[in-house]
């Protein structure tokens, strides 16, 4: 496809439950981030990848929150032993390596923890 | 103090008003972006800024760096340009969007 895609579009979970959203960025696009909308909230930075290395994690809230990038390209991110806190949209972005190139947003996934 | 600021917080207009919407940011940057956000919806880049003034349509967007300060205007509005509008800075050498909070605008008809 030609935007970047994100999987699944709504996830309703238990909480203490794991989950895992993924984020397929346009072909290409070495960098890759993830970003959190809580309701009511702004949007905020979670991590950045660099090919398949993660140079910047500092927005991830915590511990139970991890992420993976393979072969450059698709990315996991994985929320464990899930709280209600965490309910949001989970944002995926990707880009050309550089400060001027515009970063293309995925649909997001909505995640509802009960 | 948040370090991007967006002003006002709520706006609503009647169709064919001209709209400014204000950020200011406290950070360095390498860049600006204007975000759209419709309900439901994903994010769509309005404008990348770096410098000077960029103009897409009847949407025109400005940032004076000296001042840290960027607009966006939307000239002859109308009821579908009703979204919230995000400006977000590249700040750090990871290039990460640091977010305004949002200025959720609606243009009745």
């Amino acid at each position: 496809g030609a935007g970047v895609s994100q999987s699944p579009s709504n996830k309703v979970t238990e909480k203490g439950k794991d989950v895992e959203l993924r984020c397929d960025p346009i072909s290409g696009h070495t960098a890759l981030y993830w970003y959190r909308q809580s309701l009511g909230q702004g949007l905020e930075f979670l991590i950045y990848f660099q090919g398949n290395s993660a140079p910047d994690k500092s927005g991830l809230p915590s511990d139970r929150f991890s992420a993976e990038r393979t072969g450059g390209s698709v990315s996991t991110l994985t929320i464990q032993r899930t709280q209600q806190e965490d309910s949001a949209v989970y944002l995926c972005a990707s880009c050309l390596r550089g400060p001027y190139n515009e970063q293309f947003f995925g649909p997001g996934t909505r995640l509802t923890v009960l | 103090k948040n370090e991007v600021e967006q002003s006002p917080q709520n706006l609503t207009a009647q169709e064919g008003e001209f709209i400014t919407i204000n950020c200011s940011y406290s950070v360095g940057i390498s860049a600006l972006h204007w975000l759209q956000q419709h309900p439901g919806g994903g994010i769509v880049s309005l404008f990348m800024l770096s410098s000077g003034k960029k103009k897409h349509g009847r949407l025109i967007a400005t940032i004076n760096i000296q001042e840290k300060h960027s607009s966006l205007h939307i000239t002859a509005s109308h009821p579908r340009d009703s979204a919230v509008y995000i400006c977000a800075v590249r700040s750090g050498n990871t290039d990460k969007l640091i977010f305004g909070t949002g200025t959720r605008l609606q243009v009745f008809p």
